[in-house]
């Protein structure tokens, strides 16, 4: 079980909009750490998305943003495509724990 | 553009220990942090623990008896092993640049490699 917690799967049309929630806890996300998100191709290594909640790298499309609020963040892709059919991966920062810790992942199914 | 490429043996014996490097390149391996990430198949992400060029580490607690990373910044590689391995450590092991604090991320990734725990 993930420190934080994930939907395992969410899916959208092409086009549309969807959002994957991470929902953590008063040791990690509450506790004002940051959330990154990674996104992982079949076959592939993760690849960072998103960081310090909403800042995307060089190369990442506007259309992938991220928020957080409390013990909990998202993240949003708009204008679904094809190729965005992936797994979507969080992670913060827990103290309880001391160390990182990622979500358990979200699968987006592009209809 | 950081490039990082994981190497070692594909499979490990029940109660020996894995071995791996993690070969960097683009960069400097110098006033960076480098970590060692998992994932089971079908499963999530786990953090295994993360060495700073200095040699400094912090393991995830769940593994610290087992776990022991080492650098060569000369070399531009660092290591990973996992000693008195079970079933339970059957994943793909993945290096990664980072994080650089408590609240920072994974730059860049390995493409992995397939570790099977199996006699």
């Amino acid at each position: 079980q993930s420190v934080l917690t994930q939907p395992p799967s969410v899916s959208g049309a092409p086009g549309q909009r969807v959002t994957i929630s991470c929902t953590g806890s008063n040791s990690n996300i509450g506790a004002g750490f940051d959330v990154h998100w990674y996104q992982q191709l079949p076959g592939t290594a993760p690849k960072l998305l998103i960081y310090v909640n909403n800042n995307r790298p060089s190369g990442v499309p506007d259309r992938f943003s991220g928020s957080k609020s409390g013990t909990s963040a998202s993240l949003a892709i708009t204008g679904l495509q094809a190729e965005d059919e992936a797994e979507y991966y969080c992670q913060s920062y827990d103290s309880s724990l001391s160390g990182w810790v990622f979500g358990g992942g979200t699968k987006l199914t592009v209809l | 553009q950081v490039q990082l490429q994981e190497s070692g043996p594909g499979l490990a014996k029940p109660s020996e220990t894995l071995s791996l490097t993690c070969s960097v390149s683009g960069a400097s391996m110098s006033s960076s942090y480098w970590s060692w990430i998992r994932q089971p198949a079908g499963k999530g992400l786990e953090w295994i623990g993360r060495i700073y060029s200095s040699g400094n580490t912090n393991y995830n607690p769940s593994l610290k008896s087992r776990v022991t990373m080492s650098v060569d910044t000369s070399k531009n590689h660092f290591s990973l092993k996992v000693s008195s391995v079970t079933a339970a450590d059957t994943a793909v092991y993945y290096c990664a640049r980072g994080p650089s604090y408590s609240g920072g991320w994974f730059d860049d990734w390995g493409q992995g490699t397939l570790v099977t725990v199996s006699s």
